[in-house]
C-alpha cells in the first residue's frame, strides 16, 4: 500500500496571506489527523477527521481549519499567516488499523511552511 | 492535562544498547508509541504496546512498560549509526479520536 503522501512539501509565504495543504490518507483509512511541529512547542495536535467529520479540535486560533472529502483526503488551511505559523504541518491516517489497534496512525513527510 | 517527558539527549557508541526512557501522567493512557524521525522527515512508526502489556519485543527493539510508574523505555539492541535520529514517545487513550500526545523527542546519537 501507498503510504500517506502530502503536497506540497515546501511552501513559502509572507504574513497576511492563506495556505491550503493536502494530504492524501493511506488507501482505506478513514481518520486523518494533522499536527504542528515546531522547535519550540514539538509536536501539538490540530485536529481529526473521521468520515468528513471534525471529531477533535486542538488548542489553536480559528484561523486554522480543515476538512475531508468524501474519498477521506484532506485539507488544512491557515488563513492570515503569522511567523509563528513557520512549522512543520505532519498528516496521520488510521482507522482501521491493524487488528488488535485501529487507531494506530501512520504519518506523512509533511509539509515544511516558512512564513516571512 | 495529559503530559509526556523524555530526556532530550542519548549518545551511545555502535554495537551499544541505547535506552530511551519516557514518563506520562495521564492513567488513562490505552497505547503508547514509539516514532522515529530523522531530519527533514516525518514519523516513522517504530512499535506501540498496549497499557495491560508489561514488554514487547519487536527484532532490535524491546519495550518496556511500567504501568504503576507510568515509565515507558525503548532499548534498541546492537545501535547502529543509522538508528541516530530523534525518537518520540506518544501516548493515546482508546476512543480518543486518534489524538496522540507527544514527548519532546529525544535525540539519539550514534557515533562509530
Amino acid at each position: 500500500k501507498a503510504g500517506v503522501t502530502q503536497t506540497p512539501r515546501y511552501l513559502i509565504k509572507t504574513r497576511g496571506q492563506q495556505v491550503t495543504l493536502s494530504c492524501s490518507p493511506i488507501s482505506g483509512h478513514r481518520s486523518v489527523s494533522w499536527y504542528q511541529q515546531t522547535p519550540g512547542q514539538g509536536l501539538q495536535f490540530l485536529f481529526e477527521y473521521f468520515s468528513e467529520t471534525q471529531r477533535n479540535k486542538g488548542n489553536f486560533p480559528g484561523r486554522f481549519s480543515g476538512r475531508q472529502f468524501s474519498n477521506s483526503r484532506s485539507e488544512m488551511n491557515v488563513s492570515t499567516l503569522e511567523l509563528g505559523d513557520s512549522a512543520l504541518y505532519l498528516c496521520a491516517s488510521s482507522w482501521p488499523g491493524v487488528a488488535e489497534n485501529q487507531e494506530t496512525q501512520y504519518f506523512g513527510p509533511g509539509t515544511r511552511l516558512l512564513v516571512l | 492535562g495529559e503530559d509526556v517527558e523524555q530526556s532530550l539527549f542519548l549518545s551511545v557508541r555502535e554495537g551499544d544498547s541505547s535506552v530511551i526512557n519516557c514518563t506520562y501522567t495521564d492513567s488513562s493512557s490505552t497505547y503508547l508509541y514509539w516514532y522515529k524521525q530523522e531530519p527533514g522527515a516525518g514519523l516513522q512508526l517504530l512499535t506501540y504496546i498496549f497499557s495491560n502489556m508489561d514488554m514487547k519485543q519487536d527484532q532490535r527493539l524491546t519495550v518496556l512498560l511500567n504501568k504503576k510508574d507510568k515509565h515507558l523505555s525503548l532499548r534498541i539492541a546492537d545501535t547502529q549509526t543509522g538508528d541516530s535520529a530523534i525518537y518520540f514517545c506518544a501516548e493515546t487513550t482508546f476512543g480518543g479520536y486518534s489524538t496522540l500526545t507527544f514527548g519532546k523527542g529525544t535525540m539519539l546519537l550514534v557515533s562509530p
